[in-house]
């Protein structure tokens, strides 16, 4: 079974600070890892993707991966109470799975002014 | 306007009953998947879809029917077999952006009530 693993929260942070949301994957196959947010009651909506090793920088978000300790994390910096969300982390596992994602359980942000 | 409706917003249904719930796209995407959450879980995969005419079960797919006549349809049946169909249906499309790796993106989403 392919896992994908979240600290499910909540994590508190004040405005104007780092948030930094972290996920972890079980196949040492996945290929395409995917940090999505939703608003409560809402459908997720994508943020980022990373497939190469590193950082990759869009505004005030960065995703790092390390496929090595099989890990992919999304830092938020300068965080808004806007970005109070739930942060789901996905994973394509590659071959012929054909775009499908796994999932973790999300991780629940609030950043308080 | 690009984008993926899903109708209804919410549904409301009584035990025993199948209902379906719609899922267009108008992205020209190839590919599109159900998944369904469950208050304070992560998404899980009921079907997905390649190409028209073929479709492929998910994690949990018992209980579930899907057809996709058309690119841009892909319906869910959630049959009476299904124990426990209260849930928050998400409907997905992707286009390959990176040699396999799939970008997805979600409808809105169907409330469904069984009571």
């Amino acid at each position: 079974q392919k896992e994908v693993e979240q600290n499910s929260g909540p994590l508190s942070v004040p405005e104007g600070a780092i948030a930094s949301l972290n996920c972890t994957y079980s196949d040492r196959g996945s290929q395409s890892f995917f940090w999505y947010r939703q608003y409560s009651g809402k459908s997720p909506e994508l943020i980022m993707f990373i497939y190469s090793n590193g950082d990759k920088e869009d505004g005030r978000f960065t995703a790092q991966l390390n496929k090595a300790s099989q890990y992919v994390s999304l830092l938020i910096r300068d965080s808004q109470p806007s970005d109070s969300a739930t942060y789901l982390c996905a994973v394509s596992f590659g071959g012929t799975s054909y775009g499908k994602l796994t999932f973790g359980q999300g991780t629940i942000l609030t950043v308080h002014p | 306007d690009g984008g993926i409706t899903q109708s209804p917003k919410y549904l409301f249904r009584k035990e025993g009953q199948n209902v379906t719930l719609s899922c267009e796209q108008n992205l020209n995407h190839d590919a599109m998947y159900w998944y369904r959450q469950d208050p304070g879980q992560g998404l899980r995969l009921i079907y997905y879809s390649q190409i028209v005419n073929d479709f492929q079960k998910g994690d949990i797919a018992e209980g579930y029917s899907v057809s996709r006549e058309k690119k841009e349809s892909f319906p869910l049946t959630v049959t009476s077999a299904q124990k426990n169909p209260t849930a928050f249906y998400l409907c997905a499309s992707s286009i390959d952006v990176a040699g396999g790796a799939y970008e997805q993106y979600f409808g809105p989403g169907t409330r469904l009530t069984v009571t």
